[in-house]
């Protein structure tokens, strides 16, 4: 089983250009998340989807859109990239929506 | 924000030596989970305490959790050279309208020293 996969691993963007960052997971969990991780800031929480057709913002959903596709794919985009974006993005997901999170193994998004 | 709180930053250690981290949040929890992220790698579990447990092992691993503290630790006992990584306590809290969110602390860097 691959688990989680996120792609791409490694992007850089142009201030002011959009780009979709693609997660889909392949052990029929219902609930997946897009984190963000930046020098000594630990991980935080951009958007989740708690299950199909749902989502929900979380603690800096500012300057992303998100879509759950289907049970298998939450995506994460980026309309106007702006600098203060440059990090490292990780996808998750957990079978409901109080069991452990796999995590893939993150994309690494610079912006100039 | 109801991100937790590791302590310590970082921790260097010999090999064989034991190793704890201490993780505080700020809110009412479901459980508290900790993950461990090597370098340049995404996380992964290592083990989950629910709200109504206290302590909880797994190899060398072992948790505890104080809820009327909000407080949890995690020991690693007679570490190796391979545990060298980070740390992340994360908190599983209801956001409302049976919504869960994953909150993480900002992580213990661990060295172990062969």
């Amino acid at each position: 089983n691959a688990g989680v996969t996120q792609t791409p691993k490694f992007q850089v963007l142009k201030t002011g250009q959009s780009m979709t960052l693609q997660c889909a997971q392949d052990m029929n969990h219902n609930s997946m998340y897009w984190y963000r991780q930046d020098p000594g800031m630990g991980l935080r929480l951009i958007y989740y989807s708690a299950s199909e057709g749902t989502t929900d913002k979380g603690e800096v959903p500012n300057g992303y859109n998100v879509s759950r596709l289907n049970k298998r794919e939450f995506s994460l985009r980026l309309e106007s990239a702006a600098p203060s974006q440059t990090s490292v993005y990780f996808c998750a997901s957990t079978l409901t929506g109080v069991s452990e999170a796999f995590f893939g193994q993150g994309t690494r998004l610079t912006v100039v | 924000s109801q991100q937790g709180e590791e302590d310590p930053q970082a921790l260097s250690i010999q090999e064989g030596e034991n190793a704890t981290m201490n993780c505080s949040y700020k809110t009412s929890i479901n459980n508290l989970q900790w993950y461990r992220q090597n370098s340049g790698r995404g996380l992964v579990h290592l083990i989950l305490i629910r709200s109504n447990e206290r302590e909880k092992h797994s190899g060398r691993l072992r948790v505890t959790l104080d809820t009327s503290k909000k407080s949890s630790s995690l020991l690693i006992t007679a570490s190796r050279a391979a545990d060298t990584a980070s740390y992340f306590c994360a908190t599983l809290w209801d956001s409302g309208a049976g919504s869960y969110q994953l909150t993480f602390g900002k992580g213990t860097k661990l060295s172990v020293i062969p």
